[in-house]
């Protein structure tokens, strides 16, 4: 059993909706990542965050430490938000990644 | 402009032969990283490594060798004993354990 749970494991979208993608972690965490992999492959982190809420231009990200629970919200989505959004849970033993969200803006 | 540089970015392997993927990185980072990366499957850590000339072995290592002779590069190698070597490979740097991790953009490797 995965560590790190995703939901949903894909979802499709019109350009504009308010996107919210869960996490759920089963252990106790130092840090929980957020990251983005781009059709190529390529990925890059969005956020690190072990309490509260962060937030960057249209991306949000909260933790429920209590509930082990993690959200990645995306306003105003775009087609270019178009790609695989992946939890990571951060231990003393390094990262644990979930298996990513496919997520496609259509216009 | 800092970075990690993986290459090739597509590889192919007969059966039997070991191949060797390259990652370089120029971000003065201390921990460098190797994950396997299947279809509908997470990240999984082949191996890392926290400080020069010292690795570990992560959840996958069987298979696989890697070395640490400079703080800059930390190739691994695709033994023979790899039975599914088939995967996307993702090198990673951090300044230490629970850092974010720059990412290079992968090798692909396949088998003839």
């Amino acid at each position: 059993k995965n560590e790190v749970e995703q939901s949903p494991q894909n979802l499709t979208a019109q350009e504009g909706e308010f996107i919210t993608i869960n996490c759920s972690y089963s252990v106790g965490i130092s840090a929980l990542h957020w990251l983005q992999q781009h059709p190529g492959g390529g990925i890059v982190s969005l956020f690190m965050l072990s309490s509260g809420k962060k937030k960057h231009g249209r991306l949000i990200a909260t933790i429920n430490i209590q509930e082990k629970h993690s959200s990645l919200h995306i306003t105003a989505s775009h087609p270019r938000d178009s790609a695989v959004y992946i939890c990571a849970r951060g231990g003393a033993d390094g990262l644990t990644f979930g298996k990513g969200t496919h997520l496609i803006i259509q216009p | 402009d800092g970075g990690i540089t993986q290459s090739p970015k597509y590889l192919f392997r007969k059966e039997g032969q070991n191949v060797t993927l390259s990652c370089e990185q120029n971000l003065n980072h201390d921990a460098m990283y190797w994950y396997r990366q299947d279809p509908g499957q997470g990240l999984r850590l082949i191996y890392y490594s926290q400080i020069v000339n010292d690795f570990q072995k992560g959840d996958i290592a069987e298979g696989y060798s890697v070395s640490r002779e400079k703080k800059e590069s930390f190739p691994l190698t695709v033994t023979s004993a790899q039975k599914n070597p088939t995967a996307f490979y993702l090198c990673a740097s951090g300044t230490g354990v629970n850092q974010p991790q720059h990412f290079g953009d992968g090798t692909r490797l396949s088998i003839l």
